[in-house]
């Protein structure tokens, strides 16, 4: 049983256009949000979170959204540059803390010069 | 680099062999989680140390265990080994366990033949 899912394994996007990822979950609980991005060879590092109580958390060119009643949040990237290129993980806790910590499966974000 | 470092990088054996996976994590970080990564999914959590001590587990196999000690670092022991077993074991390390930002390794990959 998933309880995030990521359904695009893949996205191309041209750069200094719009990324937008999307992620959805099941699980009621789910309180607390975060999206980690994943280069190569490399371990993911922590992008972005946002918690129940906000439906959008901007830090920069990164922006979450939260639609709890959907149980859909996003992650949009404006603009898009050739560094963003990775794989991009979502990720829900019904707590703070990372005991709980449930991921999705990864979106890989292609930016096109 | 996050500071938290994991060996081996690669490691490949035979099933039913048993191997040992280390992690040292930050140096101002007590917990530690362990996590497993299989082709194409997310991240599946195992377990959890907190300055020494087990704090939690998740969907960790009996053949596997872990420990975390006085140091601080961590070890991740894979025995019986199967098939399945092969995959990516991402490292983690926070300052606290009420924070949902991790600081991950680049990981072990670990081949079963």
């Amino acid at each position: 049983d998933q309880q995030v899912k990521q359904n695009s394994p893949s996205l191309s996007v041209q750069e200094g256009r719009i990324s937008i990822l999307n992620c959805d979950y099941t699980n009621s609980m789910f309180d607390y949000f975060l999206w980690y991005k994943k280069y190569p060879a490399e371990g993911p590092t922590f992008l972005i979170s946002i918690s129940s109580i906000k439906d959008k958390n901007e830090d920069g060119r990164f922006t979450v959204f939260l639609n709890k009643s959907a149980k859909h949040l996003s992650l949009h990237i404006v603009p898009s540059q050739p560094g963003d290129s990775a794989v991009y993980f979502c990720a829900a806790s019904p707590v703070q803390g990372a005991q709980k910590l449930v991921f999705g499966q990864g979106t890989r974000l292609t930016i096109n010069p | 680099d996050s500071g938290v470092t994991q060996t081996p990088k690669h490691l490949i054996t035979a099933t039913g062999q048993r191997v040992t996976l280390r992690c040292s994590p930050r140096s101002e970080d007590l917990s530690v989680y362990w996590y497993q990564q299989s082709l194409d999914q997310g991240l599946q959590f195992l377990i959890h140390y907190y300055n020494g001590e087990e704090r939690a587990k998740g969907n960790i196999l009996e053949r596997f265990s872990a420990q975390q000690f006085p140091d601080l670092h961590s070890e991740l022991n894979l025995s019986s080994l199967e098939l399945g077993d092969s995959a990516l074991y991402f490292c983690a390390s926070s300052p606290s366990t009420l924070t949902g930002e991790l600081f991950f390794g680049e990981g072990s990959r670990l081949t079963v033949l």
